[in-house]
């Protein structure tokens, strides 16, 4: 056991640009969430998936992000035209059904920084 | 309203002294609350979960949740300098909802 994966674990990239993230559960996990934080605050819930459906979206995941989980394992997450608003830290976090979505493991996140 | 009010503190105490950490909430729909560590520019680590009133202990750590005032408490005993982070409160239920955080620091 690995523990949750996530790549890159810093992004820097300019307004406008599109950028994407991948998160690798622990393997066993067949939900997976994103969050994303920022300085000072708590994680913000983002969206859940449970194997490769997408079961909730939070409103704070607009039009400009979208997240996949193809085949119900690793998954990505996609922002399209940063704003220099998204600079953050986006985490992953997976859990299996037995642990009821409430023990979540979280992986390293990945910083991004807009300029 | 927040889902979750949880002072951001900081909180500065000596080593051996018990910490009491605070959080409420404010939907009596969510039942699943859990407390996560979170120590600087890493991910969250889940500490403890509980979904009912009462208590929950787990070594030097003790899960309280008042459902009547919709008020939940962690605990920490003896505590050390290993136990400076950032503390945070949640619920679940189809949607997770994260405190803001408490900045402890343990003085040896």
């Amino acid at each position: 056991d690995t523990g949750v994966s996530q790549d890159p674990r810093h992004k820097i990239t300019k307004r406008g640009q599109n950028v994407t993230f991948r998160c690798d559960p622990i393997s066993e996990h067949n939900r997976l969430y994103w969050y994303r934080q920022t300085l000072g605050q708590g994680p913000e819930f983002l969206t859940y998936f449970q194997n490769e459906a997408q079961l909730e979206k939070s409103r704070l995941l607009s039009d400009r992000f979208s997240a996949e989980r193809p085949k119900g394992s690793f998954s990505t997450l996609e922002i399209q035209r940063t704003e220099q608003g998204d600079s953050a830290m986006y985490l992953c976090a997976s859990s299996t059904p037995a642990g009821g979505g409430y023990e979540q493991y979280f992986g390293p996140g990945t910083r991004l920084t807009v300029t | 309203q927040k889902e979750v009010e949880q002072d951001p503190g900081p909180l500065s105490v000596p080593e051996g002294a018990i910490v009491s950490l605070n959080c409420t909430y404010s939907n009596s729909a969510f039942q699943y609350f859990m407390w996560y560590r979170q120590y600087s520019r890493k991910g969250p680590e889940l500490l403890m979960y509980t979904y009912s009133s009462g208590n929950k202990e787990d070594g030097r750590f003790t899960a309280q949740v008042d459902k009547s005032s919709k008020y939940i408490s962690l605990f920490i005993r003896d505590s050390q300098p290993s136990d400076s982070a950032t503390y945070l409160c949640a619920k679940g239920g189809n949607q997770f909802y994260f405190g803001t955080g408490t900045s402890l620091t343990v003085i040896p």
